[in-house]
């Protein structure tokens, strides 16, 4: 079965400065997809960014940018200019088709101002 | 707008008492998901629906029941045989066989026992 792992249950970064969360997984699959998710205190799960397997290009979205490592099965998201309102829960999520998606623990961002 | 709306924000049970999460789509998505999540915690896994009228357990699906009369709609009932549903409950969905789109969520329930 599918693991993913998220090694740093918490994590702290000065606000403006860049923070890299860390992700892990397991698979047998060439062709899947991986996201992260952040949860804000609000609770509401929104989707960050995704990576498809057969792209060898990291996906980016304005300040949110990954790190995809297909052979090391490593998957880290990286916040530039980090801000106030990024504080939340990321998770960290693998999906193969129409398979569940498997989620790892989250990790803990907080922005100190 | 298309999304899922889970109903209510706020639900509170008293010992012994069946309660029912609200959970509708209106994004035409095959599957649908229940996730329980604690305090500080990941999510785990309840119930699924993939096809109408089907439905697979996940990982904690013991003291919880759902049905899946309508592909809109996805409802969970927290029976009295949960021993400790206090929690924070996410429904999402997703289009069946695209795994690029991930899933979308609902804003959640969060359900207090007194």
């Amino acid at each position: 079965a599918q693991t993913v792992t998220q090694s740093q249950p918490e994590m702290s970064v000065q606000e403006a400065e860049t923070v890299t969360l860390s992700c892990t997984y397991d698979t047998s699959e060439s062709d899947y997809y991986l996201f992260w998710y952040k949860q804000p205190p609000s609770r509401q799960m929104i989707l960050v960014i995704r990576q498809e397997a057969y792209k060898q290009q990291n996906a980016t979205e304005n300040r949110f940018s990954v790190n995809f490592q297909k052979a090391a099965k490593s998957f880290s998201l990286k916040i530039s200019d980090s801000q106030l309102g990024d504080a939340a829960m990321y998770f960290c999520a693998y999906r193969r088709g129409a398979q569940k998606l498997v989620f790892g623990q989250g990790t803990r961002l907080t922005i100190n101002p | 707008d298309g999304g899922i709306t889970q109903s209510p924000k706020y639900l509170f049970r008293k010992e012994g008492q069946n309660v029912t999460l609200s959970c509708e789509q209106n994004l035409n998505h095959d599957a649908m998901y229940w996730y329980r999540q604690d305090p500080g915690q990941g999510l785990r896994l309840i119930y699924y629906s993939q096809i109408v009228n089907d439905f697979q357990k996940g990982d904690i699906a013991e003291g919880y029941s759902v049905s899946r009369e309508k592909k809109e709609s996805f409802p969970l009932t927290v029976t009295s045989a949960q021993k400790n549903p206090t929690a924070f409950y996410l429904c999402a969905s997703s289009m069946g066989g695209q795994g690029f789109y991930g899933y979308t969520f609902g804003s959640g329930t969060r359900l207090t026992v007194v």
